[in-house]
């Protein structure tokens, strides 16, 4: 079954830092361009972040450019995001989902998505 | 703050047609594919239109999409109960070298 769990779910304080795990499985992940998307409580989706298959080429949402970083190990089939510098506003459940093959950027599996809460 | 604008609500009975709007530019829509996800209550999204008018494998023929300029819509037909749910749109924005979603859509079948 082709599948994606997020980990690392968790309470942090403002100024503090998270990672956060994608595990996928089902498919060969070293083929296909991954993404983080968030959705605070009771808000739209928001797109963060994307990773090439090779992790060459990266992009960042301009609300999180130079406080997350994305990254990858397709030798363990997973999908990191770390988060520094977190804000109030960063409170939010993150997918981690896959970019469809020839789907253009499509993203055709998600994630059940992790809870981040960034609070004092 | 997203760059595709969809109206708030949507409403219908069932069996009927239901059209969701997205509207955006010409760095996103204007020159891009339009994609649409289906957000059912307390569960992560699922692609529901990729390509502008491409039905993902599973998903039932009821489910339309369509382009034309910057904008798109998303239509469903013999509307169900099971389609109450939160509507996205989306896109890549080459002005913002990103991914943009629009505002949401909640459909509720009356």
């Amino acid at each position: 079954e082709v599948q994606l769990v997020e980990s690392g779910e968790g309470l942090v304080q403002p100024g503090g830092s998270l990672r956060l795990s994608c595990a996928a499985s089902g498919f060969t992940f070293s083929s296909y361009e991954m993404n983080w998307v968030r959705q605070a409580p009771g808000k739209g989706l928001e797109w963060v972040s994307y990773i090439s298959s090779s992790g060459a080429t990266i992009y960042y949402a301009d609300s999180v450019k130079g406080r997350f970083t994305i990254s990858r190990d397709n030798a363990k089939n997973s999908l990191y995001l770390q988060m520094n510098s977190l804000r109030a506003e960063d409170t939010a459940v993150y997918y981690c989902a896959r970019a469809a093959a020839g789907g253009g950027d499509a993203f055709d599996i998600w994630g059940q998505g992790t809870m981040v809460t960034v609070s004092s | 703050q997203s760059v595709l604008t969809q109206p708030p609500s949507a409403s219908g009975t069932p069996g009927q047609r239901v059209t969701i709007s997205c509207s955006g530019s010409s760095s996103n829509i204007g020159s891009n594919t339009v994609n649409w996800y289906q957000q059912l209550p307390g569960t992560a999204p699922k692609l529901l239109i990729y390509r502008n008018n491409q039905r993902p494998s599973g998903v039932p023929d009821r489910f339309s999409g369509s382009k034309s300029g910057t904008s798109a819509s998303l239509a469903i037909s013999g509307l169900q109960s099971a389609d109450e749910a939160d509507y996205y749109c989306a896109a890549w924005d080459d002005s913002l070298n990103g991914y943009v979603f629009g505002t949401g859509t909640k459909v509720t079948v009356l």
